[in-house]
């Protein structure tokens, strides 16, 4: 079945990074682009980007750009994504999910259909 | 970018009514690429709907989606208990692949 495993609670300073890993199992890893979401605490979902974890190329939101790297190592099937300079209102439950297979026309097209547990983040000083 | 409104922001209901939510997109979705996903607190968002009218794998008859263009629907025909939660709208025809705000659906 497919599953996505995510790493666990992180907490960090402002000013620092913070990596988050996604490991996916159950299907062929390479097929299916990845998404990551965000929910700050009593917020609603904010997407964060997605990565082709065929070629690696991304796309980020533009309140992310500059900040957001998107990553994967296909050999452990496990996708990352780290963000830099951390303020206070990056506080929040980061999910990774799985999006929409490569190539994909019509109603074939299925988004985030799996999705991880999520990874709490705080960001305090 | 596709900006996503919802409506209304809550609603107030019983079980075994029926639940009408509303989206509207800024601009006409390519493809009809809407989804509809409910959360409940604690938990991941679960897949509903995509391509405004396609049930996601092993949700229930009594949610559908309709709609096209900028203006979808997601109708809950007869809520069960377990259906109160909020619900998120998304585009995903162009990226960025942007959320609605959310719907809360309470008893």
């Amino acid at each position: 079945q497919v599953r996505l495993v995510q790493s666990g609670a992180e907490v960090r300073k402002p000013g620092a990074s913070v990596k988050v890993s996604c490991k996916a199992s159950g299907y062929t890893f390479t097929d299916y682009y990845i998404n990551w979401v965000r929910q700050a605490p009593g917020q609603g979902l904010e997407w964060m980007g997605w990565m082709n974890p065929s070629g690696g190329g991304t796309f980020s939101a533009p309140e992310f750009q500059g900040r957001v790297t998107m990553t994967r190592d296909a050999s452990l099937t496990t996708a990352y994504m780290e963000l830099s300079s951390l303020r206070s209102d990056d506080t929040a439950v980061y999910y990774c999910a799985r999006g929409q297979k490569l190539y994909c026309s019509g109603n074939r097209c299925i988004p985030s259909d799996f999705w991880g547990q999520g990874t709490p983040v705080a960001v305090s000083s | 970018e596709i900006v996503m409104t919802q409506s209304p922001v809550s609603l107030s209901l019983s079980p075994g009514e029926r639940a009408t939510l509303s989206c509207r997109a800024s601009q006409s979705i390519n493809n009809n690429y809407l989804g509809w996903y409910q959360q409940k607190p604690g938990q991941a968002p679960r897949l509903l709907i995509y391509g405004a009218s396609a049930r996601a794998a092993g949700i229930p008859d009594r949610f559908s989606g309709s709609g096209s263009g900028a203006d979808f629907t997601l109708t809950i025909s007869r809520l069960e208990p377990e259906d109160f939660a909020v619900y998120y709208c998304q585009q995903y025809g162009a990226s960025p692949f942007t959320f609605g705000p959310g719907a809360k659906v309470e008893i």
